[in-house]
């Protein structure tokens, strides 16, 4: 496997389901970000992780919860989501946080909240 | 105030010509980054080419390349030669260097295609 991976690439579920979706990057890097991409609007930053420490959360509400166990695996956990969650949902990985550092992207997980 | 505008929603070009996809910016930071990223239809977010706020040349990458101009604060991309594998949506994006965590913000995108 090179370069990031995401699993599942498209996952249907309820508002009462819990599921979490998983990122790997086989880059070497120590940055990971979750990012959302809604239809009609701008890709949307929501967790940062530098060297497996939360740096950043995005004002995301609580039924995201990210878990970063170690520089190549990142996860985000569901539950409870609501309709307006539905999106595309993209992981990427950077060598570090730094403006000059271009970030790597994963396929993405279609996700569809019934 | 939007930090990236890409004014061009959707852009046509015949296969082998040219094409410049918009992009101007908004930043108070003297350092910072400017970014063009591909995304095709499979939903993948493709890096193409980086431009930096002290780069003098302007970054080329095969038959992408970036008209920088800082004082405009403009970073055109350009694709020359056309090919009908370019048919996507193409974002520009850039990273500030103030703030803690270097922040990715990505414009609205423009959907070209690639004419044959």
């Amino acid at each position: 496997e090179t370069g990031v991976t995401q699993t599942p690439r498209h996952l249907v579920m309820g508002m009462t389901n819990k599921k979490s979706l998983k990122c790997e990057q086989h880059l070497g890097h120590n940055a990971m970000y979750w990012y959302k991409q809604s239809a009609k609007k701008p890709l949307e930053l929501m967790f940062v992780y530098n060297f497996k420490e939360q740096t950043e959360n995005n004002s995301v509400p609580s039924r995201f919860s990210p878990e970063c166990p170690n520089s190549s695996h990142l996860f985000l956990h569901l539950h409870t989501l609501q309709p307006e969650d539905s999106a595309l949902y993209l992981c990427a990985s950077s060598q570090v946080v730094g403006y000059y550092y271009e970030q790597y992207f994963g396929p993405g997980t279609r996700l569809t909240v019934t | 105030a939007q930090k990236i505008t890409q004014t061009q929603p959707g852009m046509f070009v015949q296969e082998k010509e040219a094409v410049t996809l918009d992009c101007t910016y908004d930043t108070s930071d003297q350092s910072y980054g400017l970014f063009w990223y591909k995304q095709p239809s499979s939903g993948e977010m493709i890096f193409l080419i980086y431009q930096g706020s002290y780069d003098e040349q302007n970054a080329t990458e095969g038959r992408y390349s970036l008209n920088f101009q800082k004082a405009r604060k403009s970073a055109n991309l350009v694709i020359s030669a056309s090919q009908l594998g370019d048919s996507a949506m193409y974002f520009c994006a850039m990273r500030e260097s103030g703030g803690s965590n270097y922040k990715l913000t990505f414009g609205k995108g423009t959907l070209l295609t690639v004419n044959p």
